[in-house]
């Protein structure tokens, strides 16, 4: 079955510093995936889509980078800031297709900017 | 714009009875909305997507007889948590889109049930 992986560790960064945050999946090839952001008690918010054939997508202070040999998803956040603060998830097209909005969610790496 | 409300943004109800939340799309037409349940710590799990005029999609392990979903119009999607029960406490979110890729999602809706 799919498996996708986030650290459920929180991360704790400094102010200024570049989080990075890391979605790996198993047995599947999707053709898009996804980051999210959610804050307690609030619905996500989106933030990016990567295709299969794009290496990299930045977004002002955010990049995203999608490496499908290696299955897996690097979440940056640079010149990082305590606005930054909240669960930061990934999704994953679960068609195939490319073209239908169904995804899986991973658990969410909870970050913590530190002043 | 993409503002997709939920209402009410928490209920407390006694075990037996049902409870119904409504998600609406206030600034666009949404092709098709999805209704997630969110556990403490946990990831958003699908439940079912919804198109207008069209029966539900349920995922497997959802019974649709106890989440029953009507998407009445392009801006409207109801769940209603029939003869709620104390395991159903849960965080109930939705989404709404008019694409084929990003979701906007509700602010959600905390179920207690006592």
């Amino acid at each position: 079955s799919q498996k996708i992986e986030q650290n459920s560790e929180a991360l704790n960064i400094q102010e200024g510093k570049t989080a990075t945050l890391t979605c790996n999946y198993t047995n599947y090839s999707p053709a898009y995936l996804q980051w999210y952001r959610q804050d307690p008690g609030r619905g996500p918010v989106f933030l990016l889509l990567i295709r299969e054939n794009e290496k990299e997508k930045r977004k002002e202070r955010l990049k995203v980078t999608f490496d499908t040999t290696l299955k897996q998803s690097l979440f940056h956040i640079t010149a990082s800031q305590p606005a930054d603060s909240a669960t930061y998830l990934c999704a994953l097209d679960l068609s195939g297709s490319g073209g239908y909005q169904k995804v899986t969610f991973g658990t969410g790496t909870k970050l913590q900017v530190i002043p | 714009g993409a503002v997709v409300s939920q209402h009410p943004s928490r209920v407390i109800c006694k075990s037996g009875t049902s409870v119904k939340i409504e998600c609406r799309s206030l600034d666009f037409q949404a092709t098709t909305m999805f209704w997630y349940r969110q556990f403490p710590k946990q990831s958003l799990m699908l439940m079912a997507t919804s198109n207008e005029g069209s029966k539900a999609t349920y995922e497997q392990g959802v019974e649709k007889d106890k989440f029953l979903i009507n998407h009445a119009s392009l801006t409207l999607s109801t769940l209603t948590v029939t003869s709620a029960h104390p395991e159903d406490s849960s965080f109930y979110i939705c989404s709404a889109t008019d694409g084929p890729y990003e979701q906007y999602f509700g602010p959600g809706t905390r179920l207690t049930v006592t």
